[in-house]
């Protein structure tokens, strides 16, 4: 697509649910970008994948989180057993791997 | 210590005045940069790179220190529609590893 696609739009689970949010990156473009914003603003870097392999991880919190780029797929951020600070924006972002980043319209995680 | 660090304001100018942010980022390492502008929680947009040299585009100018490792963006003559958060990004020497400030929040005032 000539767009990075995230859904669902808004997302809201009860502590303790799992919560499954999706990306489509831009045709062509082998780089997948996660990131979390909270309500201080802060864009937080989770993890990014090169085509179907991981590329850097080092954001994400290894114990309930995991993510999936696979061929012929969406991405998917999972999270497991949600909590209330999971709360937040979810964005996506996908790159050709010249430095230009395009975000997709993110994805609202309500936890209540 | 974080790669980039951002003072979040908020900053409060009137209709027509000047307005600079910095940004500073922590690894020398550091090869590209990069201004972003996110209105209301809506996705981040490119608003313009920053070279070595200062580079321009209409009222914004954006310039790059190395020796002190700080970027800036100056907007001149603020308009209304400037008002939103503006994210500095630095790229790593590795490519393709974005590090994020936390955003400088501009509100223009008529």
């Amino acid at each position: 697509g000539e767009e990075v696609a995230q859904t669902p739009k808004h997302l809201v689970r009860g502590e303790g649910q799992k919560a499954k949010l999706y990306c489509a990156p831009i045709k062509g473009h082998s780089y997948v970008f996660w990131y979390q914003q909270v309500l201080k603003n802060e864009f937080k870097f989770l993890i990014s994948f090169q085509n179907e392999n991981v590329f850097d991880e080092t954001g994400m919190p290894k114990e309930r989180f995991s993510a999936k780029c696979l061929p012929n797929s969406p991405c998917s951020l999972e999270i497991q057993a949600t909590k209330l600070e999971d709360s937040a924006v979810y964005f996506c972002a996908s790159s050709q791997g010249d430095e230009k980043l395009f975000f997709g319209s993110g994805t609202q995680l309500s936890v209540l | 210590r974080k790669e980039v660090e951002q003072d979040p304001g908020p900053f409060n100018v009137p209709e027509g005045a000047t307005v600079a942010f910095n940004c500073t980022y922590s690894n020398s390492a550091s090869q590209s940069f990069f201004w972003y502008r996110q209105d209301c929680r809506k996705e981040p947009k490119l608003l313009m790179s920053v070279y070595s040299s200062g580079n321009e585009d209409g009222r914004f100018t954006a310039q790059l220190n190395r020796a002190s490792q700080y970027i800036s963006l100056l907007i001149r003559d603020s308009k209304l529609s400037d008002s939103a958060t503006y994210l500095c990004v630095v790229i790593l020497n590795t490519g393709n590893q974005f590090y994020f400030g936390t955003g400088t929040s501009l509100t223009v005032i008529p």
